[in-house]
C-alpha cells in the first residue's frame, strides 16, 4: 500500500516563506501531486512532479526526490489568502486507472498578519 | 481547461430517500472520473473509481448497492446516494481526467449533503 505523511498544521507570516514536507513510501510511484484545499471547497491542483527537481509556477514551487520518497511545497511571498490545507498526493502505477491518485491527510496552514 | 461542474452544490434531504450527484467536465473527454467524501476537518476519502462504459470501482469498505455509481459518456457521470441517513451526511466532491489532462485529477466544486 501507501504511505503519505505530511504535518498536520503549520503556521507562518504574511510576506514570509514557508515550506510543507512530504514523505511517501510506494512501491509502483508514478508522480506526486500538490493542490490546495480552502475551508469548504473542492480541492484545486497546484503541481505535478514525477522527475526529481524543482518546478517553479509563480509564488508556488514543488521539490521531489524520488530516490528519498520526499516533496516539499515552497510558498512565497505569502498572503492571508493562502491560508488553506495542502494535500500531498501520490499516484502508484499499479493501479489500472492511469490517473488514480491517493491522498495524504493535509497540513493546515495559517497565515497571520 | 478542465472545468469540472457539480450539481447540486448542496442538498437536504429527509432520511429513506435518495439523492442524485451530477459531476459534468464541461470541456474535455473524462475517461475517468472519481468520486470522494470527505467529513469535516478530514482528508478526502476515494470511494470509488468510474470509467467511461463500464462498472465502477469500489473502495474497500464502500456499498456499491448504497452508492451508485453511472458513468454513461465521457462528460458525466453520476452519484446516487439510496436511502440516504444522517450518517450519509458529507461533502461529496468528483474529480476528473482524461483526454489532455489524463495526467491528473480536476475536481468539481463539491456538493454538501444533509440528512435530516
Amino acid at each position: 500500500g501507501q504511505n503519505i505523511d505530511q504535518p498536520t498544521e503549520m503556521t507562518a507570516t504574511e510576506g514570509a516563506i514557508v515550506q510543507i514536507n512530504c514523505t511517501y513510501q510506494t512501491s509502483g510511484f508514478n508522480g506526486l501531486f500538490w493542490y490546495q484545499q480552502h475551508a469548504g471547497e473542492a480541492p484545486t491542483f497546484l503541481s505535478y512532479n514525477v522527475l526529481d527537481g524543482l518546478e517553479e509556477k509563480g509564488r508556488f514551487s514543488s521539490f521531489l526526490s524520488r530516490s528519498k520518497g520526499y516533496s516539499y511545497l515552497l510558498l512565497k511571498e505569502l498572503q492571508m489568502k493562502d491560508s488553506a490545507s495542502y494535500l500531498c498526493a501520490v499516484r502508484d502505477s499499479r493501479y489500472s486507472s492511469a490517473s488514480k491518485i491517493i491522498f495524504g491527510s493535509g497540513t493546515r496552514l495559517s497565515i497571520r498578519p | 481547461g478542465a472545468v469540472v461542474s457539480q450539481h447540486p452544490s448542496w442538498v437536504i434531504c429527509k432520511s429513506g430517500t435518495s439523492v442524485k450527484i451530477e459531476c459534468r467536465s464541461l470541456d474535455f473527454q473524462a475517461t475517468t472520473m472519481f468520486w470522494y467524501r470527505q467529513f469535516p476537518k478530514q482528508s478526502l476519502m476515494l470511494m470509488a473509481t468510474s470509467n467511461e462504459g463500464s462498472k465502477a470501482t469500489y473502495e474497500q469498505g464502500v456499498e456499491k448497492d448504497k452508492f451508485l455509481i453511472n458513468h454513461a459518456s465521457l462528460t458525466l457521470s453520476t452519484l446516487t446516494v439510496t436511502s440516504a441517513h444522517p450518517e450519509d451526511s458529507s461533502f461529496y466532491i468528483c474529480s476528473a481526467s482524461g483526454g489532455a489532462f489524463f495526467e491528473t485529477q480536476y475536481f468539481g466544486p463539491g456538493t454538501r449533503l444533509l440528512v435530516l
